[in-house]
């Protein structure tokens, strides 16, 4: 398989806890971003990154957010002391950089999180 | 500010029937690139097409066409012969290429059920 994957696909926790996801791009990709998705809303843009730098935030990504690209392939995104309002659908999305030819971007599965 | 405006929220209609999603955007740009996406029951966001806003012609993909009007800022989608597959949340969005994390912009979906 060769589209974006990400792990876990669901993940239940306790309010307070802290949760981690992964998301493996498509291996030629320098771009990676990460959405969330609320119940009956469309994704929102939460982070990107192009190789290892990360190079935006969205307001949505609180200090108890982080997201990281160590080594510009996969990317983890945590949440710290979560909240019940975290509870969403988190896609992550790679693609090429503009102008390095078809730059679209591919979703992944996403993760389903549900804080208890 | 950009925004996309999907105003249908729920269709059902039966199989073999053509169906056509709405879709109007906002933008003070006069660059920038539409997208529709497909979401099944499992999640994952299926990419459909992208337009650019200097490409005005319609177009037409098997059971699929695109609709796009500058003048009324409009990029409906309209599925011919619809099957049960075709059931889907789908969604309507819009990114400014000039923006160096073109990031998407998605309008809220319009779930579509297809009864057999």
């Amino acid at each position: 398989d060769t589209g974006v994957s990400q792990d876990p696909r669901h993940k239940i926790t306790k309010r307070g806890q802290n949760v981690t996801f992964r998301c493996d791009p498509i291996s030629e990709h320098n771009r990676l971003y990460w959405y969330r998705q609320t119940l009956g809303q469309g994704p929102e843009f939460l982070t990107y990154f192009q190789n290892e730098a990360q190079l935006e935030k969205s307001r949505l990504l609180s200090d108890r957010f982080s997201a990281e690209r160590p080594k510009g392939s996969f990317s983890t995104l945590e949440i710290q002391r979560t909240e019940q309002g975290d509870s969403a659908m988190y896609l992550c999305a790679s693609s090429l950089a503009p102008g390095q030819g078809a730059d679209e971007q591919y979703f992944g599965p996403g993760t389903r999180l549900t804080v208890t | 500010a950009q925004k996309v405006t999907q105003a249908q929220t729920e269709i059902s209609v039966v199989e073999k029937e053509d169906v056509t999603l709405d879709c109007v955007y906002e933008t003070r740009d006069t660059t920038y690139y539409l997208f529709w996406y497909k979401q099944p029951p499992s999640g994952e966001l299926v990419f459909l097409i992208r337009r650019n806003s200097f490409d005005e012609q319609n177009e037409i993909s098997g059971r699929y066409s695109w609709n796009f009007q500058k003048s009324t800022s409009s990029f409906n989608f309209t599925i011919t012969a619809s099957q049960v597959v075709d059931s889907a949340v789908y969604f309507c969005a819009l990114s400014d290429p000039r923006n160096r994390d073109d990031k998407i912009i998605f309008g809220k979906g319009t779930r579509l059920h297809i009864l057999p």
